[in-house]
C-alpha cells in the first residue's frame, strides 16, 4: 500500500518564523489533504491539493504529484499554529485517506 | 451547515461494556467514514460506506460494527469493549462523483476509554 512520510517529526519555532514542512508519498495518488490537529484534538482541513500551489493567507501548499511531494509552508508563525500538521492522500481502492505520521509543531511566544 | 457531527464527545466504559457512537452528516455525501486516532499517531480507517445500505471494512475493523439506514447518518457500533479500544474515533464524510473525489470534512471527535 501507499506509504506517506513527513518531516520533520518535530519542530520547535519562535513566534514569527517561517517553516516549511514536507510529505512524501511512495504512488502516484489521486488526490492529497493537508489537516491542523489543534490542541484540543479538533482536526481542521487546510488545503485539498491533489497538484499545483494553493494559498490561504499565512499558508500556502504546494504539490508536486509526478515527484511525490507536497510542501506545507507558515509564514510568520502564531502561537495558534501549534499542534500537529497532518499529511493524507487518498487511496484509488476505496478513497480512503492513508495518513502520515504527522509534524508537531510548537510555536513558542 | 452544521457539517459532520458526532455524539457524544467523551465516555468512559467498562470492560465488556457496549455503545454506539452516533455521527451525522447535513452535506448530502455518499460517502460516510469512521477512523480512530490513538495517541501519537496518525488516523486509520475503522469502516466506510459508499451510500445507505453499503458499507464495508477498513484497515481496523476488528471489534467494531456498522449499518447505514440512511444518508444522513453512520453509527459505529462497539460491542464488547477492550481496554485496545480506547482511542479517539472520527467520522468523516465526502461526496464522490464517478471517480471525482473530494476532500473529506470530520466531526469533532469521540473520546473514548475503556477501563
Amino acid at each position: 500500500g501507499i506509504q506517506v512520510e513527513q518531516s520533520p517529526p518535530d519542530l520547535i519555532l519562535q513566534e514569527g518564523a517561517n517553516s516549511t514542512l514536507r510529505c512524501n508519498f511512495s504512488d502516484s495518488v489521486n488526490n492529497l489533504q493537508w489537516f491542523h490537529q489543534n490542541p484540543w484534538g479538533q482536526l481542521i482541513n487546510l488545503f485539498y491539493i491533489p497538484s499545483g500551489t494553493k494559498q490561504n493567507g499565512r499558508l500556502s501548499a504546494t504539490t508536486v504529484a509526478t515527484e511525490r511531494y507536497s510542501l506545507l509552508y507558515i509564514s510568520s508563525s502564531q502561537t495558534t499554529d501549534s499542534g500537529v500538521y497532518f499529511c493524507a492522500v487518498v487511496s484509488d481502492s476505496n478513497y480512503q485517506l492513508i495518513w502520515g505520521a504527522g509534524t508537531k509543531l510548537i510555536i513558542k511566544p | 451547515n452544521a457539517g459532520v457531527t458526532q455524539t457524544p464527545k467523551f465516555r468512559i466504559l467498562k470492560i465488556g461494556q457496549s455503545m454506539t457512537l452516533q455521527c451525522t452528516q447535513d452535506m448530502n455525501h455518499n460517502y460516510m467514514y469512521w477512523y480512530r486516532q490513538d495517541p501519537g499517531m496518525g488516523l486509520k480507517l475503522i469502516y466506510y460506506s459508499v451510500g445507505a445500505g453499503i458499507t464495508d471494512k477498513g484497515e481496523v475493523p476488528n471489534g467494531y460494527n456498522v449499518s447505514r439506514s440512511t444518508t444522513e447518518d453512520f453509527p459505529l457500533r462497539l460491542e464488547l469493549a477492550a481496554p485496545s479500544q480506547t482511542s479517539v474515533y472520527f467520522c468523516a464524510s465526502s461526496y464522490l462523483s464517478g471517480s471525482a473525489y473530494n476532500e473529506q470534512f470530520f466531526g469533532p471527535g469521540t473520546r473514548l476509554t475503556v477501563l
